[in-house]
């Protein structure tokens, strides 16, 4: 199916493990971005990526990894996860046109 | 720097009231872009509107209408007769040209529409 697929959809883990949140876009979207979004915060960039093996920081990227070794996919990495990232996390592409972000349905990530 | 800000946190009215939702914007760029996105209750982000700094022509869309006003940095955002569909968190955003194509978003306001 063409358009953008996070996994998992929920997701509980334990404090200081790893978790990796997966996003997938079919469309060869050139920018890719992962947002969390918090009760009182909105949404806040947390990396992004212009293209393949170009990533850079958004506005809170601490306790965060991402790659992007091919075009169509952009993990976000939780190296150890913390309770303070308990979050619901979305991944968003765009081709670059400033037309706006498709996103994806989110992942709810629970941190205990 | 850019920012956005929705003072409304949180706003009730009964059905078939009209109802406004505030947005004001803080960039130096003079070209930039605006948007509204939706968020309803089953959590996914709808994209309503995108609207750049050299169109201030206001747009309607149904019952929906958007306002844009460079003189007061807002882009104001009007549901006419209201729905208990359109009950959900509606984010303003806002994106400078040549920045990534990043979006900063407000924090949102929430819209109850009582039967």
């Amino acid at each position: 199916d063409a358009g953008i697929t996070q996994s998992p959809r929920y997701k509980i883990t334990e404090t200081g493990r790893q978790v990796t949140l997966m996003c997938h876009q079919t469309w060869s979207h050139s920018y890719m971005f992962w947002y969390r979004q918090d009760l009182g915060h909105g949404l806040r960039l947390i990396y992004y990526s212009a293209a393949a093996d170009i990533t850079d920081k958004g506005e809170v990227p601490d306790g965060y990894v991402v790659s992007r070794s091919k075009t169509e996919n952009f993990p976000l990495t939780l190296e150890s996860a913390t309770r303070s990232q308990t979050s619901v996390y979305f991944c968003a592409s765009s081709d670059g046109q400033v037309y706006g972000y498709t996103f994806g349905s989110g992942t709810r990530l629970t941190v205990v | 720097a850019q920012k956005v800000t929705q003072a409304q946190t949180e706003i009730s009215v009964v059905e078939k009231e009209d109802v406004t939702l505030d947005c004001v914007y803080e960039t130096r760029d003079t070209t930039y872009y605006l948007f509204w996105y939706k968020q309803p209750p089953s959590g996914e982000l709808v994209f309503l509107i995108r609207r750049n700094s050299f169109d201030e022509q206001n747009e309607i869309s149904g019952r929906y209408s958007w306002n844009f006003q460079k003189s007061t940095s807002s882009f104001n955002f009007t549901i006419t007769a209201s729905q208990v569909v359109d009950s959900a968190v509606y984010f303003c955003a806002l994106s400078e040209a040549n920045r990534d194509d990043k979006i900063i978003f407000g924090k949102g306001t929430r819209l109850h529409i009582l039967p």
